[in-house]
């Protein structure tokens, strides 16, 4: 199809294995979201890309988590020596470039990583 | 971002409309009002958006008040696949692009 793109869809994880989550944006989007979303929560940001340029990592909770995106297209999610607390659903969003505000989010359908 | 606070659940009848109330008293000159809602086990939607004035699409309308201190979002005729989370967002314009931050939203649920 023509969306957002996430992969894999689930994951599990034993404490301290890094993991690695991928997303396919809608092509001819520059701008790519992460997500971070706990069970029964709304999504909480972790990063914003515009082309190849991670211009906000503000929300990224620890350097054990990096995102990167290097020919402005498909972007990973990589989580280092993952801890319990890591488990939850990673969702990506694409979009055009809108000024003002406006304009829609097109999120995937999210890895769900669980860590054991 | 300005914050916006809704209930945390309601719930409808199929086929009859839905109101979901927003409020945001907080919300300045230049915020957008966002809806976007959730089903199990998917990826947030977007729903509708405004600035000052009412705003119609296929999926619902959007109301917002005067002061614009307060939104509701209304689905005309509630079917069983509304049901969802439903999200209320502010979205402050910061140059090309901006993102959602989201709450917890309000739980709709449609009863048959």
């Amino acid at each position: 199809g023509a969306g957002v793109s996430q992969s894999p869809r689930y994951k599990v994880a034993k404490r301290g294995q890094d993991v690695a989550l991928r997303c396919d944006p809608i092509s001819g989007h520059v701008s790519l979201f992460w997500y971070q979303q706990a069970l029964g929560q709304g999504p909480e940001f972790l990063t914003y890309f515009q082309n190849e340029a991670q211009l906000d990592k503000s929300g990224l909770p620890s350097d054990r988590f990096f995102a990167e995106r290097p020919e402005g297209s498909v972007s990973t999610l990589k989580i280092q020596r993952t801890q319990q607390e890591d488990s939850a659903v990673y969702l990506c969003a694409s979009s055009l470039p809108t000024s003002g505000g406006a304009g829609e989010l097109f999120f995937g359908e999210g890895s769900r990583l669980t860590v054991l | 971002d300005a914050k916006t606070t809704q209930p945390n659940s309601m719930e409808s009848n199929e086929e009859e409309p839905v109101h979901l109330p927003c409020n945001h008293s907080t919300i300045s000159g230049t915020d957008y009002i966002h809806w976007y809602r959730q089903l199990p086990s998917q990826g947030p939607e977007y729903v509708i958006h405004g600035l000052t004035s009412n705003v119609n699409n296929r999926m619902a309308s959007l109301a917002i008040a005067e002061d614009r201190k307060s939104s509701t979002l209304i689905l005309h005729r509630a079917t069983l696949r509304d049901a969802a989370v439903y999200y209320c967002i502010l979205r402050t314009p910061t140059g090309a692009n901006s993102k959602l931050t989201f709450g917890k939203g309000i739980t709709l649920s449609v009863r048959p």
